[in-house]
């Protein structure tokens, strides 16, 4: 069974860079059918979606995050991680990690649990 | 880039009710629209892909339907235990962006 986990700070100064990593395990993320994204729920708001990496390292992010976003894959570990800089108060959000269905069916199908990040000092 | 509308924003409704979620996109994307389910705090789970085919393990009384521009999520008879907030998802390119959310609760 596919298996997501988040890690990282719980808590960042706002001005600084945000690091987590999602690990991924029962299943490989070199698989050339799947896509790997981000996702992330402030408090009271709805799910913004991030962006996306392949295993190739090829990447797609949101527009309005572009600027500040970076998301990588290290196939060795079985891993891919998200960095977000230049943080403020609202990027505190609940992150996750999650699969799509396939290379063309982008939907997410496997989820991490999520892991909450504040930002504040 | 495409904008994904979901209404209402709130619902409320009584059990056994057929209850019905729309989401429009300001331009066509096909059939390239999930809907996803987050129950308090949970992990959302996806409910429907390609806009009308049920995710394996969902129970039969999700459906949903539509193409091009205007999606339905349908629950034909409510159950307490699907009080939770929808999403629609669109995905015919990036950026894969999600609907505001749909606040579900029983009457």
């Amino acid at each position: 069974q596919l298996q997501l986990q988040e890690s990282g700070p719980g808590l960042v100064q706002p001005s600084e860079t945000l690091s987590l990593t999602c690990t991924v395990s029962g299943g490989s993320i070199s698989d050339t059918t799947y896509y790997w994204d981000w996702i992330r729920r402030p408090p009271g708001k709805g799910l913004e979606w991030i962006g996306s990496i392949y295993y190739s390292g090829n990447t797609h992010y949101s527009p309005s995050l572009k600027s500040r976003v970076t998301i990588s894959v290290d196939t060795s570990k079985n891993q891919f991680s998200l960095k977000l800089n230049s943080l403020t108060a609202s990027d505190t959000a609940v992150y996750y990690c999650a699969r799509t269905r396939s290379f063309y069916e982008r939907a997410l199908d496997y989820w991490g649990q999520g892991t909450l990040v504040t930002v504040s000092s | 880039d495409i904008q994904m509308t979901q209404s209402p924003s709130s619902l409320s409704a009584s059990v056994g009710d057929r209850v019905t979620i729309t989401c429009r996109a300001s331009q066509g994307i096909s059939n390239y629209l999930a809907w996803y389910q987050q129950k308090p705090g949970r992990v959302p789970k996806l409910l429907i892909y390609a806009a009308s085919t049920l995710q394996s393990g969902v129970p039969s009384r999700f459906s949903g339907s539509g193409s091009g521009t205007d999606f339905t999520l349908t629950i034909s008879s409510l159950q307490p235990e699907d009080v939770a907030s929808y999403y629609c998802q669109k995905y015919n390119s990036a950026p894969h962006t999600f609907g505001q959310g749909t606040r579900l609760e029983i009457k």
